[in-house]
């Protein structure tokens, strides 16, 4: 597509379900991933898929919080019985490639999630 | 010490005026450079990237000093729509294996 689409665009639920984040990212972007920007605050890194390597998972949250990217293009996260912390934007964004290289990254326009 | 740091704001500022940015990093080993531009309740956007010769695009100039770990935004006549939060960005070639390593942003109002 012609960018990266996140959907749902808002998520409202209640603490203790689960919830899935859906990105499809630019196409040939072969780097994605996941941040999250609570309210008044600084993006924070959560996972990222570079081709068919492993991903870094590094900053994930915690164990509630898992990621998977099938056949190399769309994600999804998932965040497993909601706390209301986990409240926030949930951006995803692509690049062409990941290290050694000098391009920023494209970013969708987030799902806002609610936990109430 | 934190990875990214800036002055989160607000800087208010006068159409026409030149307003500047200021941004240290922590790791030496940071290679790439970007700032990003974010308007309220939207996505980042990349703005532009910073080349250690220091780059320019129209009105806006970046400038790097990696002996001082300083990346610096240089807006010169500013629009009413430069209004917006300015994100510092570092690729971190630590402990995060290369991602963008963002700053919690400054803060621009540009008033008529």
């Amino acid at each position: 597509g012609a960018g990266v689409s996140q959907s749902p665009s808002n998520k409202v639920t209640e603490k203790g379900k689960d919830v899935e984040l859906r990105c499809d990212p630019i196409s040939g972007h072969t780097a994605l991933y996941w941040y999250r920007q609570s309210l008044g605050q600084g993006l924070e890194f959560l996972i990222y898929f570079q081709g068919n390597s492993a991903p870094d998972k590094s900053g994930l949250p915690s164990d509630r919080f898992s990621a998977e990217r099938t056949g190399g293009s769309v994600s999804t996260l998932t965040i497993q019985r909601t706390q209301q912390e986990d409240s926030a934007v949930y951006l995803c964004a692509s690049s062409l490639a990941h290290r050694g290289n000098n391009y920023g990254y494209t970013f969708g326009s987030g799902t806002r999630l609610t936990v109430v | 010490r934190k990875e990214v740091e800036q002055d989160p704001g607000p800087f208010n500022v006068p159409e026409g005026a030149t307003v500047a940015f200021n941004c240290t990093y922590s790791n030496s080993a940071s290679q790439s450079f970007f700032w990003y531009r974010q308007d309220c309740r939207k996505e980042p956007k990349l703005l532009m990237s910073v080349y250690s010769s220091g780059n320019e695009d129209g009105r806006f100039t970046a400038q790097l000093n990696r002996a001082s770990q300083y990346i610096s935004l240089l807006i010169r006549d500013s629009k009413l729509s430069d209004s917006a939060t300015y994100l510092c960005v570092v690729r971190d070639y630590g402990g995060s294996q290369g991602n963008l390593i963002f700053g919690k942003g400054t803060k621009l109002s540009v008033k008529p």
